[in-house]
């Protein structure tokens, strides 16, 4: 099985500061991860799939890159409504797989 | 508006059964495959299983297969998943999400409900 390991595991910021979170595959995975955001008793929010494509709605401050075992996904400016938590998510074959998660908070 | 309610969840002792409903709104549900994750309190995303639009192929996470059984009914627009031999690892938030694309199954998940809550203890 591939698995998703995300860096860092929480992430102190300020409003304004670019953010760069990291989600590692434990083998090659082409360009098949998205990236989603949840914020506390809420379901989950798809932000990009594969690795770079935005989803409608989202912010142009999201951004996502990457390919094969490295991707990232990047907040350009942090504003107040990002302070959450963030998965990256790996996906082929009718199976999907999350990383444990990194959580943003307020510096 | 894309609406998923779920309901279903509750307290079950280990080793009982439940099954989660998802009641879809606001699109054409039997054109996309729909999808169940959870979460444990205070952990993060598990994707539990999968099954396509016409409801034939169903997909599961290799710890759940034969645990779970995942379906659907097109006619009413809903989504179930059917849960047996529970244990209390089997606790979380149980979240029905929807697929992005009319062509995949288990790949990006574009609106997701609020989820039901399943507690397996005695």
């Amino acid at each position: 099985d591939i698995q998703m390991t995300q860096s860092p595991s929480t992430l102190s910021a300020s409003v304004g500061d670019r953010v760069t979170i990291t989600c590692r595959a434990s083998q090659n995975i082409k360009f098949w991860l998205a990236w989603y955001q949840q914020k506390p008793g809420k379901p989950p929010k798809l932000l990009i799939y594969e690795t770079s494509s935005l989803e409608s709605g989202v912010p142009s401050r999201f951004s996502g890159s990457g390919s094969g075992t490295e991707f990232t996904l990047t907040i350009g400016s942090l504003q107040p409504d990002d302070f959450a938590t963030y998965y990256c998510q790996h996906y082929v074959g009718y199976s999907a797989t999350f990383g444990q998660g990194t959580k943003v908070e307020i510096k | 508006e894309v609406q998923l309610l779920e309901s279903g969840g509750g307290l079950v002792q280990p080793g009982g059964s439940l099954r989660l409903s998802c009641a879809a709104s606001g699109f054409s549900f039997s054109a996309y495959a729909m999808n169940w994750v959870r979460q444990a309190p205070g952990k993060g995303l598990e994707w539990v299983s999968g099954i396509s639009k016409s409801g034939v192929n169903t997909y599961y996470a290799e710890a759940l297969k034969g645990q779970f059984t995942i379906s659907r009914d097109n006619s009413k627009n809903t989504l179930y998943l059917q849960m047996n031999n529970l244990r209390a690892e089997d606790t979380a938030i149980y979240y029905c999400a929807k697929e992005r694309f009319m062509t995949t199954v288990a790949d990006n998940f574009d609106y997701w409900g609020q989820g039901t809550l399943v507690t397996v203890s005695s």
